[in-house]
Order: C-alpha cells, then structure tokens, then sequence
C-alpha cells in the first residue's frame, strides 16, 4: 500500500514570497489533515477535511493561509505571503474516517522562510 | 479549549533501563493515540487506547489509558538504541480533532 505522498520535500523562500505544498492522501482515506510542526514541538493542527469538506480549520492563520481539497482526494496548502515565524515542517496526514482511526504522516516539507 | 501535556520533556536512559512517559489533558478524551518520531522523520502511529483503564502491550512497551480517560502513560522495559526518538501522545475529542503533546524526547546511552 502506497503511503502519504507529499511535496516538495524541501523549500525556501523569501518572507512575503507565496509557497504552495501538495499531498496526495492514502488512496480510499477520507479524512485528510495539515500539521504545522515547529522544531522540538508536536504537531499543530491546522485544517481537517473529510472528503472535500472542511471539518475544522479553526488554528489556520486565514488571512495568509489558504487549503483545498478537490474532489476529495489530493489537496494543496498555500501560504501568501509567508512570515519568518511560519518556518516549519508542514505534515500531510490521512485516515480512513475521523476519529477513532489512525493517522498516516506523509514525510513532510520543511520550509525555511528567510 | 483542550491541552494536553506531557512530561518528562527528555528523558535520558541508559541502553537497559526502563522509562515512563505521562500525558495529561486538561478535558475527558474520547480516545488517545501515542506516535514515535524518529529524528528527522515523521510521527508513525503506535496504539489507540479507547476505553477507561485500558492497558495495551506491544513487546517492551506498555500502554495505559486512565480510569477518568485524562490521562496516558507509556511504559519501556530494558530500553534498547532503537528506542531513540520523541513519542507523542494525542488525544481525541468526540469529533476525532487530535491534541498532540509536545513530545518526549528519548536519547539512549549504551
């Protein structure tokens, strides 16, 4: 079973330059999260969807960040225009429903804002 | 709105000695999941734990939910090299939102 893809792996930018991730879920998972984790804390929730609808995004700083889920399978997290202070890792995570199910953590992209 | 604590921060062990991490949530949770981070990789889903006072056993490890369903413990008997890494518990709001902690940071010393 293939995992959580995720990408880029890796990207820096500029602060008040705009950056896009895309993460294409376990295929047949509905539910379909976006963490923030900043170095040596766990990872912070930022958007919930299940299937193309969205759950909970009540901790996305919404006047820069912005997520999609088409068609209920890949989605996309924007930043426009980042902060220094949005340096992170940003996780891509899926279950097959919400709650009680466990979640698969793609690998992750590690932006650095300059 | 719900936190959920854990301590020690890091925890130091000698390769053979046994740990315990705890976590703590300020609500009742409908359920709790503990995760392992190794370094520079992603959180790995370990166990669900569900009802009041479960306890669950993977190998060395030994998981443990509270009877108000507050708080989790994770136990680690005879501690080995491979146990490096920071395990996260996160707990479960009726609606499936995970809370994770901040983590327990583990370095083994052989």
């Amino acid at each position: 079973e293939a995992g959580v893809a995720q990408s880029p792996r890796y990207k820096i930018i500029e602060k008040r330059q705009s950056v896009a991730f895309w993460c294409n879920p376990i295929s047949g998972h509905a539910t379909l999260y976006w963490y923030q984790q900043i170095l040596g804390q766990g990872p912070k929730l930022l958007i919930q969807f299940q299937n193309n609808g969205v759950v909970d995004d009540s901790q996305l700083p919404k006047d820069r960040f912005s997520a999609e889920r088409l068609k209920g399978v890949d989605s996309t997290l924007k930043i426009q225009p980042a902060k220094l202070e949005d340096s992170a890792v940003y996780l891509c995570a899926s279950s097959l429903w919400a709650g009680r199910y466990e979640q698969y953590f793609g690998p992750g992209t590690r932006l650095t804002v300059t | 709105g719900q936190q959920v604590m854990q301590i020690p921060q890091y925890q130091h062990v000698q390769e053979g000695e046994d740990f315990t991490t705890y976590c703590n949530s300020s609500t009742t949770l409908s359920n709790i999941q503990w995760y392992k981070q190794r370094p520079g990789g992603h959180p790995v889903f370990l166990i669900q734990l569900v009802k009041s006072g479960e306890v669950k056993k993977q190998k060395r490890l030994t998981f443990q939910f509270g009877e108000a369903k507050k708080n989790s413990s994770l136990h680690i008997t005879a501690t080995q090299t491979t146990d490096v890494g920071t395990y996260f518990c996160a707990g479960a709001d009726s609606w499936g939102k995970l809370q994770f902690g901040a983590g327990t940071q583990v370095v083994v010393t052989p």
